[in-house]
């Protein structure tokens, strides 16, 4: 099941830089767009979000950008921060008409390492 | 802030053994769901449960799993017969009913179940 993917396995940063992670789709039908960190032994922390009828969303440090025609979405952390230093997961769903009850397809998960 | 809670964080267990897995979730959240992680591999959906009954399962969900939510706050995934290949991190997920079209899921840290 190859919907959700994350090209890349992980990522450096120095600290202060900007951490852009990106993910892209192949199904054509999902309409909500989350990012999730996830820290070892803990689960998954929902992060931002982005419903299909948008092409950005902010909060505070974290933008999450959505392009449809190219079936991708990419999470900006601005600065970054030691503390950012976790696994990535981008995740979907599809709305189906409003008869799905929101079953989220997972990327593969980008580790992100901010360094001091 | 309220959250989802897992117990037990780690489970050992005998091939073809039952198990279960507990989880509390969000006291006013409506929708339930359980995710696992194969070591290495990405989060996949198994089933969500909604007005006590399942929704949707995908096909790992097969006759040896079933959920229940016994009263009105536990919700829990048994294995009727464990197998070796049913080690991974089980993690249980809930919502509330859907608001301006967001789906956003919040997690518990999870259930290492570890199968011998």
């Amino acid at each position: 099941d190859q919907q959700v993917k994350q090209n890349s396995p992980s990522l450096s940063v120095q600290e202060g830089r900007i951490s852009i992670l990106n993910c892209d789709y192949t199904n054509s039908m999902f309409d909500y767009f989350l990012w999730y960190k996830k820290y070892p032994a803990e689960g998954p922390t929902f992060l931002i979000s982005i419903s299909s009828i948008k092409d950005k969303n902010e909060d505070g440090r974290f933008t999450v950008f959505l392009n449809k025609s190219a079936k991708h979405l990419s999470l900006h952390i601005v600065p970054s921060q030691p503390g950012d230093s976790a696994v990535y997961f981008c995740a979907a769903s599809a709305d189906a008409g409003g008869t799905s009850y929101g079953k989220l397809t997972f990327g593969q998960g980008t580790i992100l390492t901010v360094h001091p | 802030e309220p959250e989802v809670t897992q117990t037990p964080s780690h489970q050992v267990t005998q091939m073809g053994q039952e198990v279960i897995l507990r989880c509390v979730p969000i006291s006013n959240h409506l929708y339930f769901y359980w995710y696992r992680q194969i070591l290495g591999q990405k989060v996949e959906f198994l089933v969500s449960f909604y007005n006590n009954e399942i929704s949707e399962k995908s096909e790992i969900f097969d006759d040896q799993f079933s959920v229940e939510r016994p009263d009105g706050s536990n919700f829990t995934l048994k294995i009727r017969s464990t197998k070796l290949e049913d080690s991974a991190m089980y993690f249980c997920a809930s919502r509330t009913r859907k608001a301006l079209g967001k789906n956003i899921q919040y997690f518990g840290a999870g259930t290492r179940l570890s199968v011998l």
